[in-house]
């Protein structure tokens, strides 16, 4: 158990739909990662967030937005829902943001049809 | 962003050991080496992370030449377990400007 929380852990939604992925880091990390994985692509990295603010960002489609609360959980939001954005979603935290040691959750299987 | 290149796949039995070699040609002064585990279906797991020399810790060795053109994951006594996924990064960690990129990896398949 990493101790980083992702739900929920499996997704099903039609075309068109909006749904949002939630994770809680791990306790005292103040950093969130979020990380697309599908079968052809192989892990994409598409946001990060430090304490609140955005850090960096990947290849985010203009669909998908996320933030970083107060309390330091993050939500993705995948809007439009297409075919193709059936992956596996995975969040990671770390304590400081700057590419030491992530720990990455279960991941939220999304299944677009 | 150093791109890295590492062995599509690997073969391997119990009890050997494995290393797996991964090219960052241009990597950065800043930059750091490090290198995950994934398992089918999980998150990927951290694994070990350096910066030159020889960095070892309790599941690994890692091994990086005077010129840091390239690395070497090192996996003593490999076990079935061990069948995963292994991703060499390559990126800052001072700054945390940019988060890790993760390549296609190199698919380790340990047989009994």
């Amino acid at each position: 158990d990493s101790g980083v929380t992702q739900t929920p852990k499996h997704l099903i939604t039609a075309t068109g739909q909006r749904v949002t992925l939630r994770c809680s880091p791990r306790s005292g990390d103040l950093s969130v990662y979020w990380y697309q994985q599908s079968l052809d692509q192989g892990l994409q990295f598409l946001i990060q967030y430090y304490n609140g603010e955005e850090r960096a960002k990947g290849n985010i489609l203009e669909r998908f937005s996320a933030q970083q609360f107060p309390d330091l959980h993050s939500e993705l939001n995948l809007s439009s829902l297409e075919l193709g954005d059936s992956a596996l979603y995975f969040c990671a935290s770390s304590v400081d943001g700057q590419n030491t040691e992530a720990f990455f959750g279960q991941g939220t299987r999304l299944t677009v049809v | 962003l150093a791109k890295t290149t590492q062995p599509i796949s690997m073969d391997s039995y119990e009890g050997q050991e494995v290393n797996i070699t991964c090219s960052h040609n241009n990597i950065a002064t800043n930059d750091y080496i490090t290198w995950y585990q994934q398992f089918p279906s999980q998150g990927p797991r951290f694994i070990i992370q350096g910066y030159k020399t020889k960095v070892t810790n309790e599941v690994a060795s890692l091994f990086i030449p005077a010129d840091r053109k390239s690395s070497t994951l090192s996996l003593p006594r490999v076990s079935l377990s061990d069948t995963a996924v292994y991703y060499c990064l390559v990126g800052e960690v001072d700054t945390g400007r940019r988060a890790l990129t993760f390549g296609s990896g190199t698919r380790l398949q340990v047989q009994p």
